[in-house]
């Protein structure tokens, strides 16, 4: 079946940087785009980026752009998300999702705190 | 970005009743719209995609309807399990966007 699990989560300062992953087993990683959602406590689900299956083509929301990556290893099926120069409102569980446009399979989500 | 507009923003029913939730999108998505559902401390579930189509495993009491920019999600006989918050989605084009959530609770 598949699954898609998180990790990399944590606290940190305003203006670090972290590094979430996500590893897919359970299907064939390499032929799907895959995506990052967050969501802030008690709000609402807000897309973040995605990636083609290939990582040829990437996109991301504009609240994120210049300051998050997304990124993906094929040969070891894992996803990442590079969080740099972080504020507060960053603070969010990140959910990893499989696509390509439906997102018909998400992982547990990883807490991410931007705290001073 | 199209925007989504979810109404109501919460919602009291009991069980068995039949709820209708609706999504607006700003401009026209055709079908490209889907619905999830997330209850605490979960991740979302997909439940529609392409605007009617049924996921796979999703019980029948659960459909959606629309096209353009206005849709539907309807669900008939509500059961205990179905007390939750629904997300519309549209992927249309990016950026992906949600509709800001509607909290069904219990009467």
């Amino acid at each position: 079946q598949v699954q898609l699990l998180e990790s990399g989560g944590g606290v940190v300062q305003p203006g670090r940087s972290l590094r979430l992953s996500c590893a897919a087993s359970g299907f064939s990683f390499s032929e799907y785009g895959m995506h990052w959602v967050r969501q802030a406590p008690g709000k609402g689900l807000q897309w973040v980026a995605v990636i083609s299956h290939d990582g040829s083509e990437k996109s991301y929301a504009d609240s994120v752009r210049g300051r998050f990556t997304i990124s993906r290893d094929n040969s070891k099926n894992t996803l990442h998300l590079d969080l740099n120069r972080l504020t507060v409102e960053d603070t969010a569980v990140y959910y990893c999702a499989k696509g390509p446009w439906i997102l018909d399979y998400w992982g547990q989500g990883v807490l991410v705190t931007v705290s001073p | 970005a199209i925007q989504l507009t979810q109404s109501p923003s919460s919602l009291s029913a009991s069980v068995g009743d039949r709820v209708t939730i609706t999504c607006r999108a700003s401009q026209g998505i055709a079908s490209a719209l889907a619905w999830y559902q997330q209850k605490p401390g979960k991740p979302p579930q997909l439940l529609i995609y392409d605007a009617s189509s049924l996921e796979s495993g999703v019980p029948s009491r659960f459909s959606g309807s629309g096209s353009g920019a206005d849709f539907t999600l309807t669900i008939t006989s509500l059961q205990p399990e179905d007390f939750a918050i629904y997300y519309c989605q549209q992927f249309n084009n990016y950026p992906l966007t949600f509709g800001g959530g509607t909290k069904l609770e219990i009467k």
